[in-house]
């Protein structure tokens, strides 16, 4: 069961190169997040999407871009990598809330990326 | 945004020992959700919680929802070493979006053999 898949897992790149994080799901889950973690911050929000081909904007959104072509991956898109941007990442996906119950948030284990 | 005040922020226990961190917020939750994250790996539901005065158990690890809807607990009895991890609290907040969490910063669980 992989669940959900985050590539590559390490990247180190220099300041003002673009890059591109992967992450695909096999859950067939409608919607798909992409969080960064900092020490002490805990997880923020940078996009989601709730469904195919729909993205929308999450709480610190600046300086990335995303896009949901299919409904498995979700990709977050880095166009001018900046040193404040190194942090992990991850992705998690989620299904759709059956009754009343909000179901829980899937995550990968993490894309580590290093901004030099 | 809406925030979440989890504490306490680091522990160091013995082996065998008891745990008990928490979280509260200015808003009310309409569902409770406890993470653990390994060390180099995403986090991992543990527990959820769907209504207020919920007292729900896995294993070691009890987890209640706060009677105002406003805070909620986990504890961890007998800890062991596999315990070592950051434990967030995490929910979608009322009168936000359901498939939109807020997390707390964490609680880094420290077990000495």
């Amino acid at each position: 069961n992989a669940g959900v898949t985050q590539t590559p897992k390490f990247r180190v790149l220099k300041t003002g190169q673009s890059m591109t994080l992967l992450c695909a799901q096999d859950m067939n889950h409608e919607y798909m997040y992409w969080y960064r973690q900092d020490p002490g911050m805990g997880l923020r929000l940078i996009h989601y999407s709730v469904g195919e081909g729909t993205t929308a904007k999450g709480e610190v959104p600046d300086g990335y871009n995303v896009s949901r072509l299919k409904k498995q991956n979700f990709l977050l898109g880095l166009e001018s990598a900046a040193p404040s941007q190194t942090s992990v990442y991850f992705c998690a996906s989620m299904s759709t809330k059956q009754g009343t119950r909000n179901q829980p948030q899937h995550f990968g284990d993490g894309t580590r990326l290093s901004i030099l | 945004g809406q925030q979440l005040n989890q504490s306490p922020q680091s522990m160091f226990i013995q082996e065998g020992e008891d745990v008990s961190m928490n979280c509260t917020s200015s808003s009310i939750f309409n569902t409770w959700l406890w993470y653990k994250q390994d060390p180099g790996e995403g986090p991992v539901l543990l527990i959820a919680l769907y209504k207020a005065g919920e007292l729900t158990s896995n294993g070691r690890l009890t987890a209640q929802f706060g009677i105002t809807r406003k805070d909620s607990f986990l504890n961890i009895s007998a800890s062991i070493p596999s315990d070592v991890g950051i434990y967030f609290c995490a929910g979608p907040f009322s009168g936000g979006s359901n498939y939109k969490l807020t997390f707390g910063k964490g609680t880094l669980l420290t077990v000495n053999p």
